[in-house]
């Protein structure tokens, strides 16, 4: 069974300071690994996404990928109340086909 | 600017009608479409990937009679709710590939059967 696992939260961080946000995947062969930020009653929009192992970032923003140890983790700098919402983690399987796996989420609260 | 255009928004219909989500890509052509329920604090199920010209592929569990796609053009499938149910309230969201491998996903609908 394929799987993408994330920590539900809250997480709750003061205004200004680092949000970590991490995700663990099952399936050692899995090819991308994307962000996306969904806020309540709201569609997810896409933040980041990642290919390689290494660091990436976009702003704010920095996605982190270990392929070897099977995790990806997203670092928000400068947390702002307006990133308060949930994180999904989403990862395409060996098959390379687009049916992305979603992880549950992680909640973000930002507290002013 | 949005590239997935989902619609309605929302939707209220009565139990054992039913009723048609349309979902568009914008500027672009999308020979695969998926459609997604969302139940509330819960994460994105896939329902069905919709292939244009073709038979939509559903999901383990998913009823294709009860959840009509058809993917008639290469920017527009529709997700028709057949005979409602008040457990098939739930917010429906589309989306399309993009670029690659990334997806994009509509606005979402939300619907509710009273």
């Amino acid at each position: 069974q394929k799987e993408v696992e994330q920590n539900s939260g809250p997480l709750s961080v003061p205004e200004g300071a680092i949000a970590s946000l991490n995700c663990t995947y099952s399936d050692r062969g899995s090819q991308s690994f994307f962000w996306y930020r969904q806020y309540s009653g709201k569609s997810p929009e896409l933040i980041m996404s990642i290919y390689s192992n290494g660091d990436k970032e976009d702003g704010r923003f920095t996605a982190q990928l270990n392929k070897a140890s099977q995790y990806v983790s997203l670092l928000i700098r400068d947390s702002q109340p307006s990133d308060s919402a949930t994180y999904l983690c989403a990862v395409t399987p060996t098959s390379g086909t687009y049916k992305y796996i979603f992880g549950t989420g992680t909640r973000l609260k930002v507290l002013a | 600017g949005a590239v997935v255009s989902q619609h309605p928004s929302w939707v209220i219909c009565k139990s054992g009608t039913s009723v048609k989500i349309e979902c568009r890509s914008l500027d672009f052509q999308a020979t695969t479409m998926f459609w997604y329920r969302q139940f509330p604090k819960q994460s994105l199920m896939l329902m069905a990937t919709s292939n244009e010209g073709s038979k939509a592929t559903y999901e383990q569990g998913v009823e294709k009679d009860k959840f009509l796609i058809n993917h008639a053009s290469l920017t527009l499938s529709t997700l028709t709710v057949t005979s409602a149910h008040p457990e098939d309230s739930s917010f429906y969201i589309c989306s399309a590939v993009l670029q690659g491998n990334t997806i994009y996903f509509g606005e979402g609908s939300w619907l509710t059967v009273v």
